[in-house]
């Protein structure tokens, strides 16, 4: 399976900012936009940004995303404590005809 | 506003079959696909397959081609997936999760999760 591939964990202190990772291949993030999805433990994942950069309604402006080639980044600005929890990318996959997803990177604000 | 409302726990026997469900309200149940995805304990989120909703056609990743079947039922604005022969590897969360667009991959709606124990 194509999948994408993030760091397992990052973390920094509040106030600061922090950027994760996502890297794939030419069938997914090379040709299709990038999500980033948001989980708390013990719930379901919430879309964060979709098509590389924008955020839905209600999404903090404190959040930024890019694409590049086969990567993508995901950034937080202004960390909060509320900000701790896992981050998943996703795309598209031509191949499969059907979203690849990230391993998730464990958000810690120290 | 959109909601997904799945059906709740299962415990199943190694080489069962589980039908989970997802209910959907507050938006027009045929105007997107719809996927299920699972999540094992600790580990990635899993696209499982989809199925358009409008249409019926469906889209399964391989490795469940022979075992999983997803179906609607359009007048209850209900989704199911189905999987056979099931084994302690698929004791994961399964969730159902609206496609923002016809079929874009992009998953703006998730259902609360329904967790199925093999054992």
């Amino acid at each position: 399976q194509s999948e994408l591939t993030q760091p397992p964990s990052v973390s920094e202190v509040p106030g600061q900012r922090v950027t994760i990772s996502c890297s794939g291949r030419r069938s997914n993030i090379g040709t299709n936009g990038v999500n980033w999805y948001q989980q708390f433990p013990g719930e379901a994942p919430r879309l964060l940004i979709h098509d590389d950069d924008i955020l839905p309604s209600g999404i903090s402006e404190r959040l930024s995303a890019s694409r590049s080639g086969t990567s993508a980044s995901l950034a937080i600005s202004g960390l909060q404590a509320e900000d701790e929890a896992d981050y998943f990318c996703g795309a598209w996959d031509d191949t499969l005809a059907g979203p690849v997803f990230g391993g998730g990177t464990k958000l810690t604000v120290l | 506003q959109a909601q997904l409302v799945q059906s709740g726990a299962e415990v199943k026997k190694p080489g069962a079959s589980v039908k989970v469900s997802c209910k959907a309200s507050g938006y027009g149940f045929t105007d997107n696909a719809m996927h299920w995805v699972r999540q094992a304990p600790g580990q990635r989120l899993e696209w499982m397959g989809w199925i358009s909703v409008g249409t019926g056609n469906t889209n399964y990743l391989p490795k469940f081609q022979d075992r999983l079947t997803i179906t609607r039922e359009k007048s209850a604005s209900t989704v199911y997936m189905e999987l056979h022969s099931v084994t302690s590897e698929d004791t994961a969360t399964y969730y159902c999760a609206r496609d923002l667009e016809l079929l874009a991959g992009t998953l703006d709606v998730w259902g609360q999760g329904t967790t199925v124990t093999v054992s």
